[in-house]
């Protein structure tokens, strides 16, 4: 089983519509959960990041963490077509020192439709 | 808003010689990293560095690479003898000691193309 497994898509929605990405991980060691952004030929761009299990709410997005069910969501409402992106969740164990090791998702490619 | 700067924006080379990928951290940044992306393929974390020194390395992370942060500014890394399966997007990406993974910043990568 692999340790982040994200639904890659694409996933195409009209303007105003409200989006479900989700990933799930089997590794337990994971506390910390991110979601970033990415635009075609350019870096990650942080979005949301929790540690904890329940939801975290900033202007339109949502992230939700179950760890018991060890699955994470992004929701975003009214989306827009700037919204179109490829959308990665991360995660990392507790830090070794302070440095922490990021694993990826493959990644859900979002297109908006105007 | 700070940014973390990579160059070149594209590399081709050919196999078996040598690249150096340079990286400027954001400045008041203290944790260093390389990640590396293939083509249709998910990030995958290479190297952390902190204090002058590796912190973690992933499997992939070979006596081929590198890295060094040669000046106060400038954080590189080496691929010693190219492969063609060493053709990826490189991201370079810095923290900061207070909120390290809300500061946790990635360039714009670095595509590189072995021949």
């Amino acid at each position: 089983q692999k340790e982040v497994e994200q639904d890659p898509g694409p996933l195409s929605v009209p303007e105003g519509a409200i989006v479900s990405l989700n990933c799930t991980y089997s590794n337990s060691a994971f506390q910390y959960f991110m979601w970033y952004r990415q635009y075609s030929r350019k870096g990650p761009e942080l979005l949301m990041y929790t540690y904890s299990s329940g939801n975290k709410e900033d202007g339109r997005f949502t992230a939700q963490v179950d760890k018991s069910s060890k699955y994470i969501s992004l929701f975003i409402r009214d989306s827009q077509p700037s919204d179109s992106a490829t959308y990665l969740c991360a995660m990392s164990p507790p830090a070794r020192g302070s440095n922490y090791k990021l694993t990826f998702g493959k990644g859900t490619l979002l297109t908006v439709n105007p | 808003e700070p940014e973390v700067t990579q160059t070149p924006s594209h590399q081709v080379t050919q196999m078996g010689q040598e690249v150096i990928l340079r990286c400027v951290p954001i400045s008041n940044h203290l944790y260093f990293y390389w990640y590396r992306q293939i083509l249709g393929q998910k990030v995958e974390f290479l190297v952390s560095f902190y204090n002058n020194e590796i912190s973690e390395k992933s499997e992939i992370f070979d006596d081929q690479f590198s890295v060094e942060r040669p000046d106060g500014s400038n954080f590189t890394l080496k691929i010693r003898s190219t492969k063609l399966e060493d053709s990826a997007m490189y991201f370079c990406a810095s923290s900061e000691r207070q909120a390290v993974l809300r500061g946790y910043t990635f360039g714009s990568g670095t595509r590189l193309t072995v021949v």
